[in-house]
């Protein structure tokens, strides 16, 4: 089955403790991208990237890192967690085309983070 | 910067109605545009996606359609059910994605 997944999702940590949220996704799929979700400010990027080893900052990127070293995965790492980082986190992946038409984004089912 | 904006914000129906949610974009020069619904605390569910040089989409009881010159797409459902109940979302792809804020449906039974 074509999907994204995530783990884990739900995490309850402290400040300052690291952690890394995995999103791994099965259509080999070129771009793969990190949102959170917040009431009342809605869906926002954190991180996207077009290929393997390419990565770039999408519109909240303080406080979060990302890497890809493999197609498949884009792992979310947070260095040292802050309270305002609680929030529902997404990861999406879509198939990038020779034109820049991403087609259809596929979501994970999200990651519940609390961070006290 | 992209600014994509939803309306209404909610929206209450009885069963059985026909239905039009709004989204409105403020620069055209997107490649697509994306549906999605959203249960509470659920993850995104894919609708329909509209490629930029598209006019509509369908898919069984939603027909979306997108009007780039004027920035603005329009999601249609035929004959709402309570399954519909959820929050609509829809996000245009500008080199990034950008949301708009949704509007939640409630279908009375």
């Amino acid at each position: 089955e074509a999907q994204v997944t995530q783990n884990p999702r739900y995490l309850i940590t402290v400040t300052g403790k690291k952690l890394t949220v995995t999103c791994s996704q099965n259509m080999n799929h070129e771009y793969m991208s990190w949102y959170r979700q917040d009431p009342g400010l809605g869906l926002r990027q954190i991180y996207y990237s077009m290929n393997v080893e390419v990565t770039d900052k999408g519109d909240v990127p303080e406080g979060y890192k990302v890497s890809r070293k493999e197609k498949r995965n884009f792992p979310l790492i947070l260095e040292s967690p802050s309270p305002n980082q609680t929030s529902l986190y997404f990861c999406a992946s879509s198939l990038r085309g020779a034109n820049p038409i991403y087609g259809t984004r596929f979501f994970g089912p999200g990651t519940r983070l609390t961070v006290l | 910067k992209q600014e994509v904006t939803q309306i209404p914000a909610a929206l209450s129906v009885p069963e059985g109605e026909n239905l039009v949610l709004n989204c409105s974009f403020t620069d055209s020069a997107i490649y697509n545009l994306q549906w999605f619904r959203q249960d509470p605390g659920k993850g995104l569910t894919s609708l329909l996606l509209i490629q930029s040089s598209q006019r509509e989409q369908t898919s069984g009881r939603l027909n979306a359609s997108l009007d780039k010159s004027s920035g603005r797409s329009t999601l249609y459902i035929a004959a709402s059910q309570p399954g519909d109940s959820a929050t609509y979302l829809c996000a245009v792809d500008f080199n990034k994605f950008y949301f708009g804020s949704g509007t939640k449906l409630n279908v009375k039974p």
